[in-house]
């Protein structure tokens, strides 16, 4: 099982609709995670962390499932602008720096 | 909004030659990262750096890697004996204590 796994999509998405991803690990000692995106060839940005409660950043909402070791990101309203690959990434458990990415999740939104 | 900073953009080496790849942190940042990702592939962790010295590393950064802080303000990555599946883009990152990496714009290198 891959450490951190994601649809690859891509996921084509009509401008306003709102799109869901979801992401699994396979370590439950993991604890932190966060989504970044990455536009074509350039370097990944941080999204939003991830906290056990859920949070919430303008149309962005993430959501963190520790007995099912899923994360997701719901997007809503969606804009071209959005149109990225969209990064899962969790941080090796009993490190504080390694962070293990996932292949990423490919979404295009047409208008 | 400050930023990291990498130079050069792009990178094209010969097969077999060193090359140095540089990057600025974020000036009140402590930790610093260095990750690779081969084109098509996903992002890949190299390397941590905290108080002048290596944190933890991968099975990737082999004795053919090694990093160094030469000044204040430099955080550098040096290839050796570079190989053709050295070929990928390389990003720096840096933080602050357990938040959130920030990444430059990276170096693309290409061995030839």
């Amino acid at each position: 099982r891959k450490e951190v796994e994601q649809d690859p999509g891509p996921f084509n998405v009509p401008e306003g609709a709102t799109v869901a991803f979801n992401c699994t690990y396979s370590n439950s000692a993991s604890q932190s995670f966060f989504w970044y995106r990455q536009d074509c060839r350039k370097e990944p940005k941080l999204l939003m962390s991830v906290y056990s409660s859920g949070n919430e950043d303008g149309r962005f909402t993430a959501q963190l499932n520790r007995a099912s070791q899923y994360i997701s990101l719901l997007i809503r309203d969606s804009k071209l602008s959005d149109s990225a690959t969209y990064l899962c990434v969790v941080t090796r458990p009993g490190s504080n720096y390694q962070l293990i990415w996932g292949a990423g999740t490919k979404l295009i939104i047409k208008p | 909004e400050p930023e990291v900073t990498q130079t050069p953009s792009h990178q094209v080496t010969q097969m077999g030659q060193e090359v140095i790849l540089r990057c600025v942190p974020i000036s009140n940042h402590l930790y610093f990262y260095w990750y690779r990702q081969i084109l098509g592939q996903k992002v890949e962790f190299l390397v941590s750096f905290y108080n002048n010295e290596i944190s933890e590393k991968s099975e990737i950064f082999d004795d053919q890697f090694s990093v160094e802080r030469p000044d204040g303000s430099n955080f550098t990555l040096k290839i050796r004996s570079t190989k053709l599946e050295d070929s990928a883009m390389y990003f720096c990152a840096s933080s602050p204590p357990l938040q959130p990496q920030h990444f430059g714009d990276g170096t693309r290198l290409s061995i030839l």
